[in-house]
């Protein structure tokens, strides 16, 4: 079975800096492109990152661009999300999910949220 | 960057037949996949593709996608269909490539 399991939220005051995981089983990490996506309460999903399979290309959203890097250890099937220079509006629940043919998402996880405030 | 229009919500009696449209530029030439939402669970992927279901999806599932609107057809409604619909695309013309539409509630 697929599982995809994200940790790391938490409150964190507006410049402060949080790291998010998401640990993987079920299929092969390696072989699979991931993403981040959030969604800030009452809004929709929002994609903000993708990393390829051995880390050789990634995305970002202009939102999150500079202050946020994706990154991954293939050896130990784990995503992980470093977020620093964080705002008030990057409150949100943090999903990570998988990637299918670099065109859609077919597994997430449940989420973790991350809470930005003074 | 691509934009998609979704309606806010659509209400739906059980048993009866739910349509959310998802409308974007030339849409029909692009690929569409539509995510389920409910509150505290992760996301699912309903349709990808354009029409095709995963497996685990029934088949009161089903959409189509031509000209500039995309639509995600629920029949025989359950309750256990209320939650939020997304569409999304991938853009190849933008660095922004994953595109989600703002998402449509269902209400049953």
């Amino acid at each position: 079975e697929v599982q995809l399991v994200e940790s790391g939220g938490g409150l964190q005051r507006p410049g402060g800096s949080l790291r998010l995981s998401c640990a993987v089983s079920g299929f092969n990490f390696s072989d699979h492109s991931m993403h981040w996506v959030r969604q800030a309460p009452g809004k929709g999903l929002e994609w903000i990152s993708f990393i390829s399979t051995r880390s050789s290309v990634t995305h970002y959203a202009d939102s999150v661009k500079g202050r946020f890097t994706i990154s991954r250890d293939n050896a130990h099937d784990s995503l992980y999300l470093q977020m620093n220079s964080l705002r008030v509006e990057d409150t949100a629940v943090y999903f990570c999910a998988r990637d299918y043919g670099g065109n859609f998402l077919d597994y997430w996880g449940q989420g973790t949220l991350v809470a930005v405030s003074s | 960057s691509y934009v998609l229009t979704q309606p806010p919500s659509v209400s739906v009696a059980p048993g009866k037949t739910a349509t959310i449209s998802c409308e974007g530029n030339n849409i029909g030439r692009k690929s569409v996949h539509w995510y389920q939402l409910k509150p505290g669970r992760a996301p699912v992927l309903v349709i990808y593709y354009d029409k095709d279901r995963p497996s685990g999806i029934p088949e009161r599932f089903s959409a189509s996608n031509s000209g500039n609107t995309a639509t995600l057809t629920i029949r025989r409604v359950e309750a256990g269909d209320e939650a939020d619909y997304y569409c999304q695309v991938w853009d190849t013309s933008s660095d922004q490539r994953y595109v989600f539409g703002p998402g449509t509630r269902v209400t049953v």
